[in-house]
């Protein structure tokens, strides 16, 4: 089955500080990638839409200067959160979409989660 | 009012009983409907998908959309455990590739 990996799956740092989380689709080319955040007990929250080679789409409310987010190759899109606050920690899940979506499948697969803890 | 709404639970059921979990939502253009399962601090995990309305049934799980109505289904048969976790439900329209998520029900099946 199509298989989706984060890195680090939990990373701990120290508030001002960069933390950058990648998504890899292993076995299958995504070229959309969808970033969201989970606070405990809460649902998924989309942060962004990435597609490679282009620019990310932010959802309302999201700072693209501090959520950095970049697309560079069909199976690699990484999430960089610039000068981290205690107020960023949290879950982040990335989730690819296999491109060679047919029919009514869903094609859509998310990794297990990067936990973040700024402090 | 959210686009998709779901009970949060917690549900708590014996082992062997069958489990209900429902969302409701509002926009009328949704035609995948999704229930993922969530286990604690790790991502969602596919379960079920449809294609407008219908049934479908896998092993013990069975997901029912009722567009007429806008309100989705997944039945847990035989519930064991191993099915304690949060239970998604996301949809989206036919064009678009990004989910709308409901909150998320913690089913905890007791042994």
């Amino acid at each position: 089955g199509a298989v989706v990996s984060q890195h680090p799956s939990w990373v701990i740092c120290k508030s001002g500080t960069s933390v950058k989380i990648e998504c890899r689709s292993l076995d299958f080319q995504a070229t959309t990638m969808f970033w969201y955040r989970q606070f405990p007990k809460q649902s998924l929250m989309l942060m962004a839409t990435s597609n490679e080679g282009s620019k990310a789409t932010y959802e309302q409310g999201v700072e693209k200067d501090k959520f950095l987010i970049n697309h560079a190759s069909l199976t690699l899109s990484t999430l960089t959160v610039t000068s981290a606050h205690p107020e960023d920690s949290s879950f982040y899940i990335c989730s690819a979409r296999d491109a060679r979506t047919s029919g009514r499948r869903e094609t859509q697969y998310f990794g297990p989660g990067t936990r973040l803890l700024v402090l | 009012q959210k686009e998709v709404e779901q009970d949060p639970g917690p549900l708590s059921v014996p082992e062997g009983a069958i489990v209900s979990l429902n969302c409701t939502y509002s926009n009328s253009a949704f035609q995948y409907f999704m229930w993922y399962r969530q286990y604690s601090r790790k991502g969602p995990e596919l379960l079920m998908y449809t294609y407008s309305s219908g049934n479908k049934e896998d092993g013990r799980f069975t997901a029912q959309v009722d567009k007429s109505s806008k309100y989705i289904s997944l039945f847990i048969r035989d519930s064991q455990p191993s099915d304690s976790a949060t239970y998604l439900c996301a949809m989206r329209n036919n064009a678009g590739n990004m989910l709308t998520f409901g909150g998320g029900t913690r089913l905890m099946v007791k042994p």
